[in-house]
């Protein structure tokens, strides 16, 4: 079975300092992995996913199959970014995805 | 707006009673979600569906059931609420074809068993 886990309930970081919020999985298959962000009081949104290779808001994330990880980064944490994200993964097919249970992100100005 | 809505986004009901939660999207999408967000426990998946009238169950699904007459309809009934199903509940939509599997969620509904 498929699972995702995300080490950290809450990450504090100061402003401008570096952000890493991790996300490891398991997954007998070829992964499609993603990260989600909610803030306060909005709906869960696309951050980025790593087919594309993307970068939003200045968060990137790496799929590591030998470590089996997508940790997400930034470089200088901002205000804004203060929210919920989870990691999530699609196991194709009927595109069902199963998420972690999220790392509350709170950047202290 | 993304094309998807919840409703009611609060309801406080009774142990006992049957709830029905609603989610309209606008989008033509076949494949349609319920999730459950709960602290500690992130969003597990309810129910889906794969087209009209196709259904499946996910990994909490007791004490939950579905129906989806209509491509843009994806209605989800508590069919005896149990204060275990306080929760934050979550619709989702997403179109295989042409995408690379990210979701777009509704706003959410907020439901309280008493």
């Amino acid at each position: 079975a498929q699972r995702v886990t995300q080490p950290e309930k809450l990450l504090s970081v100061f402003k401008g300092a570096p952000v890493e919020l991790k996300c490891n999985y398991s997954y007998s298959g070829s992964p499609e992995l993603f990260w989600y962000v909610q803030y306060s009081r909005q709906r869960l949104q696309l951050l980025l996913r790593h087919i594309s290779r993307e970068s939003i808001k200045g968060f990137t994330a790496d799929l590591n199959k030998g470590e089996t990880s997508f940790h997400l980064k930034k470089p200088f944490a901002q205000e804004e970014d203060s929210a919920m994200y989870y990691c999530a993964l699609s196991q194709g097919g009927y595109q069902k995805v199963t998420f972690g249970t999220g790392t509350k992100l709170q950047v202290i100005p | 707006d993304a094309g998807i809505t919840q409703s009611p986004r609060h309801k406080v009901t009774e142990t006992g009673t049957p709830v029905t939660l609603r989610c309209h999207q606008t989008e033509n999408h076949r494949y349609m979600y319920w999730y459950r967000q709960d602290p500690g426990h992130g969003l597990r998946l309810i129910h889906y569906s794969y087209g009209v009238k196709d259904t499946d169950k996910g990994e909490v699904s007791d004490g939950y059931s579905v129906s989806r007459s209509k491509t843009e309809d994806f209605l989800l009934t508590l069919e005896s609420a149990t204060s275990s199903q306080t929760s934050v509940y979550f619709c989702a939509i997403s179109d295989l074809a042409g995408t690379d599997g990210g979701y777009t969620f509704g706003s959410g509904t907020r439901l309280t068993v008493v």
